[in-house]
């Protein structure tokens, strides 16, 4: 069965420096992978999504992610962290890779980032 | 382009009250989806429709049903709330490439069952 673990309930970073928010997955088949951030009281906004190509992803608002196959990882980073990044982020799977017909996502637990001036 | 809209914003029902949650896209998408969103425990399906005239049972359906309208409309209806149901329900939807696309979220309904 697919899944998606997020380790850290929370991260806490100073304003410019780097960030990460760490993702790991377990898919059948070709895994495609998404982040997704949210704001308080707000619903989910796509930020960047791996379906095939370099492992290296760009996303919206300077974010990028790192698919690492080895490592079954989709870490999320940004070079220079901003106070106004901090956010709720959720890391997410395809259910059922490259095979799926309905589209269905599987979410990690979510990891509220922490961004302090 | 609206998006995805739901309504209500908010709701309070009582224990054994029934309610139904709107949901409609205006981006011709052919998938629709319903989340529910508790602390510690990210976003979990509770129905889906893979395309118009289809609804299929998510990870937790159980105390739902669901309405596929039209291609526009997707409803969550509560039909005996209990407490265990107060979330934060999402509704979402997708393109045409259901393999590769992605989902659009719509602003969510804050629900309290008493």
């Amino acid at each position: 069965a697919q899944s998606v673990a997020q380790p850290e309930d929370q991260v806490n970073v100073a304003e410019g420096n780097p960030l990460t928010v760490k993702c790991t997955y377990s898919v059948s088949g070709n895994p495609y992978l998404f982040w997704y951030v949210q704001y308080p009281n707000r619903g989910l906004q796509f930020l960047l999504k791996y379906i095939t190509g370099d492992n290296l992803v760009k996303g919206s608002y300077g974010f990028e992610a790192e698919f690492n196959k080895s490592q079954t990882s989709f870490h999320l980073k940004k070079p220079s962290a901003l106070v106004s990044d901090s956010a709720l982020y959720f890391c997410a799977v395809r259910d059922g890779g490259g095979s799926s017909n309905t589209g269905k996502l599987i979410f990690g637990q979510g990891t509220t980032l922490q961004v302090k001036p | 382009n609206a998006g995805v809209t739901q309504t209500p914003k908010f709701q309070v029902l009582k224990t054994g009250q029934s309610m139904t949650l709107q949901c409609a896209q205006d981006m011709n998408h052919n998938s629709m989806y319903w989340y529910r969103q508790d602390p510690g425990m990210g976003l979990r399906l509770i129905y889906y429709s893979a395309s118009e005239g289809t609804t299929d049972k998510g990870e937790v359906p159980n105390g739902y049903n669901v309405s596929r309208l039209n291609k526009r409309e997707f409803s969550l209806r509560l039909e005996s709330a209990a407490p265990s149901q107060t979330s934060v329900y999402f509704c979402a939807s997708t393109g045409q490439g259901l393999r590769t696309d992605t989902q659009y979220f719509g602003p969510g309904t804050r629900l309290t069952v008493l």
